[in-house]
């Protein structure tokens, strides 16, 4: 079945780079989303990727997708105190509804 | 100012009664969806609609039902068969199912 997994927490020093990691089991996904979740919110999209695409940069965001390995990242540069917040991966199925893994909550230290 | 708007923020109810979550949208999108999420984990979906007069069940419909008389709202009422009906729901809208989904601010639901 579908399914979409993250490690559920990251610290990192401000200043620092940040990746949080996604794997997927669709391969027939067209798009794959990463949205950000500060708390008490709803959800924020941040980025996406076109299957057929390696990689899509946006400022301080970089997204790296390996399509054999069904492995997305999200890596965010200069981390700042105000990017913390839960990040969740989300692929589309070919039902075009999006299937989120359970968040990876970042933490980032001054 | 274009967005979706989801009323109240905070909702609390009794247990046994229903009660009815506000989802309006002004971005001309053509399908809302609603999702429940539960603390340490991600986002279910309970119900879509991809067009006015027409939804689908999603992952978790039981207990709950909706309406789509207009393309700009989108309401989803919790009943009393939802068994543990306490949890953040979110609202999205989207153009069509091919698109990026865009999120409401969120209910927050205590059953008492």
């Amino acid at each position: 079945g579908e399914d979409v997994e993250q490690s559920l927490f990251l610290s990192v020093r401000e200043g620092d780079s940040s990746v949080i990691n996604c794997t997927y089991t669709d391969s027939s996904s067209t798009y794959l989303y990463w949205y950000k979740q500060e708390p008490g919110a709803g959800l924020q999209l941040l980025t996406y990727i076109f299957s057929n695409m390696d990689m899509k940069q946006d400022q301080r965001l970089t997204v790296l997708l390996n399509k054999k390995d069904k492995h997305l990242s999200l890596r965010i540069a200069d981390t700042q105190t105000g990017d913390s917040a839960i990040y969740f991966c989300a692929e589309r199925s070919n039902t075009g509804k999006l299937i989120f893994g359970q968040g990876t909550t970042l933490q980032v230290k001054p | 100012d274009g967005g979706i708007t989801q009323s109240p923020k905070y909702l609390f109810r009794k247990e046994g009664q229903n009660v009815t979550l506000s989802c309006e949208q002004n971005l001309n999108h053509d399908a809302m969806y609603w999702y429940r999420q539960d603390p340490g984990q991600g986002l279910r979906l309970i119900y879509y609609s991809q067009i006015v007069n027409d939804f689908q069940k999603g992952d978790i419909a039981e207990g709950y039902s909706v309406s789509r008389e207009k393309k700009e709202s989108f309401p989803l009422t919790v009943t009393s068969a939802q068994k543990n009906p306490t949890a953040f729901y979110l609202c999205a809208s989207s153009y069509g199912t091919s698109g990026g989904q865009f999120f409401g601010p969120g209910t927050r639901l205590t059953v008492l």
